[in-house]
């Protein structure tokens, strides 16, 4: 059984199209996380969620929404795509804010926007 | 200038040899994590790390809190260690929050 889960694996979808991406960990983990790797292969926090509550909001556009339905769940629907939005996606887990243990990343999702 | 710098980013090496990588921070961290992520983008973790040193058949991390300042080797090195190592920390507070660096493209030929 995979830990974290991400669908799709990838995701080719035209300019200004809605799409969404989803999460989800069977580890029992409290805290689930989506981040973004760009070209560079640079990665940066998006948005957290712990327990269904949003602790992590970093500057992102406000086109894109996390949503956590609940705990083992963190889906991240984007608005009105972007050429700059093409990336890999990464939701990773952990069993809570502040603690190491168990840090779970899923194998990503290649989103390219045309 | 990102929080987190890595050394070299880039590094090819002849298979057998050893290798370092280097990690620097600037903010005050809990702990620091190792991940390696292979062509094909799956990320792993390799080591956590708070203090000390830790080891893991070729692999050695050590770290230097007071340096802020970490290291990753590869002993014996071998054309399946070729990935992208990542060298991430987590920033002290309530938010389980990781600080990426750049990351290291190492190429091992056979």
């Amino acid at each position: 059984d995979t830990a974290v889960s991400q669908t799709p694996k990838y995701l080719v979808t035209q300019m200004g199209n809605d799409k969404s991406i989803k999460c989800e960990q069977n580890l029992g983990h409290d805290t689930m996380y989506w981040y973004k790797q760009d070209s560079k292969k640079f990665l940066k926090i998006m948005f957290s969620y712990n327990n269904k509550e949003l602790i992590i909001n970093e500057t992102v556009p406000n086109r894109f929404s996390p949503k956590s339905p609940d705990k083992a769940h963190l889906n991240l629907h984007i608005n009105s795509l972007e050429l700059g939005d093409s990336a890999v996606y990464f939701c990773a887990s952990s069993q809570a804010p502040g603690q190491w243990v168990g840090y779970t990343f899923g194998s990503g999702t290649r989103l390219t926007v045309v | 200038k990102n929080e987190v710098e890595q050394s070299p980013q880039n590094l090819t090496a002849q298979e057998g040899e050893f290798i370092t990588i280097n990690c620097s921070y600037s903010v005050g961290i809990s702990a620091l994590h190792w991940l390696q992520q292979h062509p094909g983008g799956g990320i792993v973790s390799l080591f956590m790390l708070s203090s000390g040193k830790k080891k893991h058949g070729r692999l050695i991390a050590t770290i230097n809190i007071q340096e802020k300042h970490s290291s990753l080797h590869i002993t014996a090195s071998h054309p399946r260690d070729s990935a992208v190592y990542i060298c991430a920390v987590l920033y002290g507070g309530a938010t389980n929050k990781l600080i990426f660096g750049t990351g290291t493209l190492l190429a091992v030929q056979p």
